[in-house]
């Protein structure tokens, strides 16, 4: 069965610097699809980004990126130039090409952002 | 476009008493779930379904019952309310096509006093 890990439960960055959010996740399935989610203190989730396993190239969403890297099963999360409104609790997820197959998350990572 | 919507938004039971959370979703998509997340923590999967008519457990199903008679509507049904089921609950819903994300509904708050 596939999992996801976050191992940060929390971390902190100052305004205007980078931080990235690390997960990794376990398949033997060699073609699947990997997001991110942000959810701020809304409780709305909100999807950041998404990566297609089979694209070599990281998808990247305005300051938002991602270090894909699939034989390593990781796919880690860079916020550039931090805003206060970024501070959140970030969840990965992996879906798998079989339709029916649960989308799995992550534990999460919850992003702080000091002024 | 309106998504997924989840009603009520926020409701104080009783410990005992039952409720039904509704959700329902617009963008036809075959694929619907439950979850709820306790403070400061993930998702947990309660219920899901892969269309109309077929419904299976998750990892929290446990004190909670589902039904998906359309391809629109995936009620939550909560029988004898404990404090342990307070929560915020999720819907979400996703398509037949995998490289799609999932659409969540806004939250339903619950708290069992």
């Amino acid at each position: 069965a596939q999992t996801v890990t976050q191992s940060q439960p929390e971390m902190s960055v100052q305004e205007a610097e980078t931080v990235t959010l690390s997960c990794t996740y376990d398949t033997s399935e060699s073609d699947y699809y990997l997001f991110w989610y942000k959810q701020p203190p809304s409780r709305q989730m909100i999807l950041v980004i998404r990566q297609e396993a089979y694209k070599q190239q990281n998808a990247t969403e305005n300051r938002f990126s991602v270090n894909f890297q699939k034989a390593a099963k990781s796919f880690s999360l860079k916020i550039s130039d931090s805003q206060l409104g970024d501070a959140a609790m970030y969840f990965c997820a992996y879906r798998s090409p079989n339709r029916d197959d649960k989308i799995i998350f992550g534990k999460g990572t919850r992003l702080h952002i000091l002024p | 476009n309106a998504g997924v919507t989840q009603t009520p938004k926020f409701r104080i039971l009783k410990i005992g008493q039952s409720m039904t959370l509704q959700c329902t979703q617009d963008m036809n998509h075959n694929y619907m779930y439950w979850y709820r997340q306790d403070p400061g923590m993930g998702l947990k999967l309660i219920y899901y379904s892969v269309g109309a008519g077929i419904t299976d457990k998750g990892e929290v199903p446990n004190g909670y019952n589902v039904s998906r008679s359309t391809t629109e509507d995936f009620p939550l049904r909560l029988e004898l309310a404990a404090p342990s089921q307070t929560s915020v609950y999720f819907c979400a819903s996703s398509s037949t096509v995998t490289n799609q994300p999932q659409h969540f509904g806004d939250g339903t708050r619950l708290s069992i006093l």
